[in-house]
């Protein structure tokens, strides 16, 4: 597609399930971010892609989250045992390479009961 | 570790008076510095970015922004906002040696009629 598009755009689970948030990049971008933004909190880092590699991991907020990129293309978000903290919007941006501007996908909006 | 700080959390202006959004950053050497804006429910749109060069940057949507090395900032300025202006700006900076872009905690700008 044109832009970063992810997916669910809403999720509303259960406090202890586990959760998969989805980012598909623009086309040949090979950065890839993931933010969560949190409600007066501005925008989180929790981890970047360069390529399916991750180099820098210490966004993430636990040991509950995780995440994944294959083929230089899709990402994959996965928190396990969720926690009402966790509800937030989860945002993704890919940039042609790391350090250039990042076009942002309209987010997912995680809501933990 | 770079950072990024916009003072002001909120702002209101009068529709049709100019505005400036501040920004500071830390950060030992020239960074990367970048204006996005986020209209509610939408992700983020970059409005304008410094890399080196000319430090008066012309964004769209009528922006600019000034890169003042003295004084760590980058302001982002209109010379007169619109009610469509209304929305979410985040400052953001990046370092040449870090591929991470750390965001800031946002500035919500409100206009009145």
């Amino acid at each position: 597609g044109a832009g970063v598009s992810q997916s669910p755009s809403n999720k509303v689970t259960e406090k202890g399930k586990d959760v998969e948030l989805r980012c598909d990049p623009i086309s040949g971008h090979t950065a890839l971010y993931w933010y969560r933004q949190s409600l007066g909190q501005g925008l989180e880092f929790l981890i970047y892609f360069q390529g399916n590699s991750a180099p820098d991991k210490s966004g993430l907020p636990s040991d509950r989250f995780s995440a994944e990129r294959t083929g230089g293309s899709v990402s994959t978000l996965t928190i396990q045992r969720t926690q009402q903290e966790d509800s937030a919007v989860y945002l993704c941006a890919s940039s042609l390479v790391t350090r250039t501007p990042q076009h942002f996908g309209d987010g997912t909006r995680l809501s933990i009961l | 570790a770079q950072s990024v700080t916009q003072p002001d959390i909120h702002i209101t202006v009068s529709e049709g008076a100019s505005l400036e959004l501040r920004c500071n950053y830390s950060y030992g050497a020239t960074p990367y510095l970048f204006w996005y804006v986020q209209s509610p429910g939408q992700g983020l749109q970059l409005l304008l970015k410094y890399f080196s060069g000319d430090t008066l940057v012309q964004g769209i949507k009528g922006f600019e922004a000034e890169f003042k090395r003295s004084q760590s900032s980058f302001n982002l300025r209109k010379p007169s906002v619109h009610w469509s202006d209304a929305a979410e700006y985040f400052c953001a900076v990046g370092a040449p040696r870090d591929d991470k872009i750390i965001f800031g905690k946002g500035t919500r700008l409100h206009i009145l009629p």
